[in-house]
Order: structure tokens, then sequence, then C-alpha cells
């Protein structure tokens, strides 16, 4: 099973601020990783698929990069509307997983 | 547009089975698997199982093994989750999700919370 290990759990930021966001698999996954946003009570947002192509409709300062192991996601300029909850999601192989979590927080 | 809408909250006993139903429109219900996923209170999301409505293949995370079932009824563009033999740490808020062209999931439900308390 792929364990994916995400950080930082917590990450405080300014509006403004550029921020960016780690997971790291056990195994290689090549580039099938997405990123999903969810803010309280609502169900989860895809950003990215495919590790780095922007999902229709998500504003231009979120990106992601990597493949193999090691990918990040960026958002270049945050906003308020950008505070939430951000998961990593390996999609190569079953059982499929999810990261732990980056809460982005108001500092 | 596409749309999935799921059915209400439930609360059950310990022991006792849920069913949850997710009621899709928009798309072709046949043409795009529809996944599980939980989320217990205050924690990160959990991949239960998938379905492909066009010819009723399953798969389920083994973790789940012999107690949860997904189905679906082509008339109504539904697909349901069924977990038996419920415990207390089953609680959580249940998603359905719909796998786009590039496999990830582009469409949600609301979830429904199902807590289970004696």
């Amino acid at each position: 099973d792929i364990q994916m290990t995400q950080s930082p759990s917590t990450l405080s930021a300014s509006v403004g601020d550029r921020v960016t966001i780690t997971c790291r698999a056990s195994q290689s996954i090549t580039n099938f990783l997405a990123w999903y946003q969810q803010k309280p009570g609502k169900a989860p947002k895809v950003l990215i698929y495919r590790a780095s192509s922007l999902e229709s409709g998500v504003p231009s300062r979120f990106s992601g990069s990597g493949s193999g192991t090691e990918f990040t996601l960026t958002i270049s300029s945050l906003q308020p509307e950008d505070f939430a909850t951000y998961y990593c999601h390996p999609y190569k192989s079953y059982p499929y997983s999810f990261g732990q979590g980056t809460k982005l927080e108001i500092k | 547009q596409v749309q999935l809408v799921q059915s209400g909250a439930e609360v059950k006993k310990p022991g006792a089975s849920v069913k949850v139903s997710c009621k899709t429109s928009g798309y072709t219900f046949t043409g795009y698997y529809i996944h599980w996923v939980r989320q217990a209170p205050g924690q990160g999301l959990e991949w239960m199982g998938w379905i492909n409505p066009n010819n009723d293949a399953t798969k389920y995370v083994q973790k789940f093994q012999g107690r949860v079932t997904i189905t679906r009824d082509t008339s109504v563009s539904t697909a349901y989750m069924e977990l038996s033999s419920l415990r207390p740490d089953d609680t959580a808020v249940y998603y359905c999700a719909k796998t786009g062209r590039w496999a990830v999931y582009d469409s949600w439900g609301q979830g429904t919370l199902v807590t289970v308390s004696s």
C-alpha cells in the first residue's frame, strides 16, 4: 500500500503570502497525484490532477509540481478564500489513500 | 450541471447497518465510476471503494471487506453504499464522488453524517 506523508500539518500564513505544502509517497506514483481543498462542512474540491495540471476553473495562483515520490502544492499569493484544509491523493494503485491534511490558518 | 445528492443523516446503534444513497444527474451515469470516501469527525479522508455503474464491478479497501457493499440502480442513476456491523468508530461523514476524465474526483455529494451510538 502507498503511504503519503504530508507536511506541515498546520500552516499559519497571511494574505498575500506564498505557501508550499509537501507530500512524500512511500513508493513511486509517477505523476498520479491530485490535490484537494476542503472547507469546513463542505466536500473536497479538486485543484490539481496529474501532479501539475490545473483543474478547470481553479485560479492560477495554485500550482503543483513533482513526480515519483516528492510533490508540492504552491499557492503563490494567498487570498482570504484559500484558508482551508488541503489533501494530497495518490491514485496510481489500490488501495487509494490520502495525505493526512494541511490546515492553512490565518496568521 | 452535474449533481450528486446524498440521502440524509442517520443515527444507528452498534451492530446495525446503514445504507446511504447517492443520486446523480447531469451526466451519463454509466460512464464514470462512483467512489465512496468517509471522514470521521475532525479527521482526514479515507477511501472505501468504488463501483463501475456500467458493469456493476466493485472494489473495496481490505479494511472494510465483508462489511461494505456498493451497489447501483441504473434506472434511477443512483449508487448506494451499505455498511454493516456498525461500530462507534464508523461515525463519520460519508461522501460519494464521481471520477472524471483524469480519474480524479471532479464532483462530490454533499456528504451524509452517520452517527453510531448506543
